[in-house]
């Protein structure tokens, strides 16, 4: 098993362009989820998703747009990027409850 | 709501132990985590208790659980340079819904040969 994989690994962005960070997982994983981190900060959550076809917002969502169409991927959007968003961001997917497999992280960079 | 609090630093000599702590709010807490941070890398889960336990050992690692006064430890027997990390503390809060993890900053632990 591949666990969790997300790409790119780092990626510099102007101000209002858009991107979408991949994130697949091929444990049969149920629930899957986004985390920005920042120093200081910890880990926030940004979206999440219990199943395919189903997403719920997290604690920092605004700026950001998830789908799931399958149970393997969970694609982050960001639709018009600004420095704000300059973090390093997790993808992480469960099976049961907080046993949280995590991603190597997407480093971003926005100018 | 939940908040999860932990100290940002910790430095330790080699072969000595390592108590990293977190206070947690959410006495509904069913789990509570300890994840790992190497430089560069994503989060590694170390060990988790249940909020009905008291201890938890395994290895190297002890987990103390004091659910009165909402705190959290973990202990690292014989510190080793390679356990330099970043350390989390995390909790899922019971009830429907409850399938996010409130994270705590996290500690950076420095192992000093």
């Amino acid at each position: 098993n591949a666990g969790v994989t997300q790409t790119p690994k780092f990626q510099v962005l102007k101000t209002g362009q858009s991107m979408t960070l991949q994130c697949a997982q091929d444990m049969n994983h149920e629930y899957m989820s986004w985390y920005r981190q920042d120093p200081g900060m910890g880990l926030r959550l940004i979206h999440y998703s219990v199943g395919a076809g189903i997403t719920d917002q997290g604690e920092v969502p605004n700026g950001y747009n998830v789908s799931r169409s399958t149970t393997e991927d969970f694609p982050l959007r960001l639709l018009s990027a600004a420095p704000s968003q300059t973090s390093v961001y997790f993808c992480a997917s469960s099976l049961t409850l907080g046993e949280q497999f995590f991603g190597p992280g997407t480093r971003l960079t926005v100018l | 709501g939940e908040d999860v609090e932990q100290s940002l630093f910790l430095s330790v000599r080699e072969g000595d132990s390592s108590v990293i702590n977190c206070t947690y709010t959410d006495s509904s807490s069913t789990y509570l985590y300890w994840y790992k941070q190497e430089p560069g890398a994503g989060l590694q889960l170390l060990t988790y208790i249940f909020s009905n336990m008291d201890m938890k050992q395994d290895q190297r690692l002890t987990v103390l659980l004091n659910k009165k006064d909402k705190h959290l430890s973990l202990r690292i027997a014989d510190t080793q340079t390679g356990d330099s990390a970043i350390y989390f503390c995390a909790e899922t809060p019971s009830g429907a819904g409850s399938y996010q993890l409130t994270f705590g900053k996290g500690t950076k632990l420095s192992v000093i040969p």
